[in-house]
């Protein structure tokens, strides 16, 4: 079974680029969660959906971020203009629902230079 | 408000050792579950195990085992006989009742060596 499919694996760009970060969770699963883990604040939630529909995104750092999910296959997490203090590891997770476990993707490695 | 609290940054062990990692939480809430992940230097974070407050007893898988202990409100987990691929670093994880967002510790780095 395919776990959660995170693109691009690795993104290098340049300060005031636009990033998307593209996820697709586990098929069945109703909640998808981004991640973003740095050596100084560990690992952080920044919004998750329920249903496709955003519950909680008070751990968005600013209105730079943005998340969507159009449908329940897809996602996207945009950084738009990016920052060299956005690089991080931005890991999607998802999990059949309330109290049930979070399966993570790979992750996409993000350096803004 | 939750809390996980992983005290122990960095555990060396020699290879074939027991080593036991360390996880206290915080919660006010009478239901909710308790995780381990383990991320290995490739980066990918792995599940390992969820358990849920109700649910006290012991767990063995392999040479994996965990304790949890309300009383205590710990969550230890112990490997057995360590080998160099348990070299990475692991978090312990706590998800409350009423929520769907997961609080981490700062994990543990264990580093098993030949």
């Amino acid at each position: 079974d395919a776990g959660v499919i995170q693109s691009p694996r690795h993104e290098v760009t340049e300060m005031g680029q636009e990033v998307t970060l593209r996820c697709k969770p586990i098929s069945g699963h109703n909640s998808l969660f981004w991640y973003r883990q740095t050596m100084m604040r560990g690992l952080e939630l920044l919004i998750y959906f329920n249903n496709n529909v955003p519950i909680d995104d008070s751990g968005m750092p600013e209105d730079r971020f943005s998340a969507k999910m159009p449908n329940a296959s897809f996602s996207t997490l945009k950084i738009q203009p990016s920052e060299p203090r956005d690089s991080a590891v931005y890991f999607c997770a998802s999990s059949l629902g309330q109290g049930m476990s979070e399966y993570f993707g790979p992750g996409t490695r993000l350096l803004v230079l | 408000a939750q809390k996980v609290t992983q005290a122990q940054t960095e555990i060396s062990v020699v290879e074939k050792e027991d080593v036991t990692l360390d996880c206290v939480y915080e919660t006010r809430d009478t239901t909710y579950y308790l995780f381990w992940y383990k991320q290995p230097p490739s980066g990918e974070l792995v599940f390992l195990i969820r358990r849920n407050s109700f649910d006290e007893q012991n767990e063995i898988s392999g040479r994996y085992s965990w304790n949890f202990q309300k009383s205590t409100s710990s969550f230890n987990f112990t490997i057995t006989a360590s080998q160099v691929v348990d070299s990475a670093v692991y978090f312990c994880a706590l998800l409350t009742g009423g929520g769907n967002k997961l609080t981490f510790g700062t994990g543990t780095q264990l580093k098993v060596e030949l």
